[in-house]
């Protein structure tokens, strides 16, 4: 049960993309396509933005996408916007009812 | 509206005991499984708790087995996490958290509640 491992921070200017990468282990981002990513501003609860590893909720806009390849999965955001601003956690099923999240990425808009 | 609302923080002794709990409404509760995500101030989420539909399923975050009790009681359509031998790094705001688009992913979440372990 070991946290998934995203960077810090990312930063990237209005209009461009940025990727955000979490890794984990065979145990869990490599063996299930269910990572799931999330969006948090300060003092709000988490924001569910993309779910088994490429499919968004409805109302979650299209510039935000995810990928995974082998035991790594990313979160891309396109046409940075200033209200993309904000954490970003990732979170894999590990099997056996259980899930693990990442450290969490803030995100900056310069 | 589905909603989840959680109550029963706040300041206990290292050592001491606290019961959350969370209030559903707008869905049928006792077709969901359910979960407690908890996150330390300034810090990353944490999976802590999962309960099957009928209560009879549970499992648990490593650094809580032994000393936390997820349950349910569909009747009411109340979820709780019984808090035992509690340590200063179980401080955290604790988040009762439901699905909607997937049973793998958390989108439907409480506003939280505060549980800080302090002498």
């Amino acid at each position: 049960q070991s946290a998934l491992t995203q960077p810090a921070s990312v930063s990237g200017s209005p209009g461009q993309s940025i990727t955000i990468s979490c890794t984990g282990t065979s145990s869990d981002v490599g063996s299930y396509n269910l990572v799931s990513w999330y969006q948090q501003h300060p003092g709000k609860a988490p924001k569910l933005m993309i779910y088994e590893g490429s499919k968004r909720p409805s109302g979650v806009s299209n510039r935000f996408s995810g990928s995974k390849s082998g035991n790594t999965a990313s979160l891309t955001i396109s046409g940075l916007q200033a209200e993309d601003e904000s954490d970003y956690f990732c979170c894999s099923y590990a099997g056996g009812s259980t899930w693990v999240f990442g450290g969490g990425t803030r995100l900056t808009v310069l | 509206e589905v909603q989840l609302v959680e109550s029963g923080g706040g300041l206990v002794q290292p050592g001491g005991s606290l019961r959350l709990s969370c209030a559903a409404s707008g869905f049928t509760f006792s077709s969901y499984w359910m979960n407690w995500v908890r996150q330390a101030p300034g810090k990353g989420l944490e999976w802590v708790a999962h309960i099957s539909q009928d209560g009879n399923e549970k499992y648990y975050v490593d650094s809580v087995k032994g000393r936390f009790t997820i349950s349910r009681d569909n009747a009411k359509n109340s979820l709780y996490l019984q808090m035992n031998s509690l340590r200063a790094e179980d401080t955290a705001v604790y988040y009762c958290v439901s699905y909607n688009s997937s049973p793998y992913a958390f989108d439907v979440w409480g506003q939280g509640t505060m549980v800080t372990v302090s002498s």
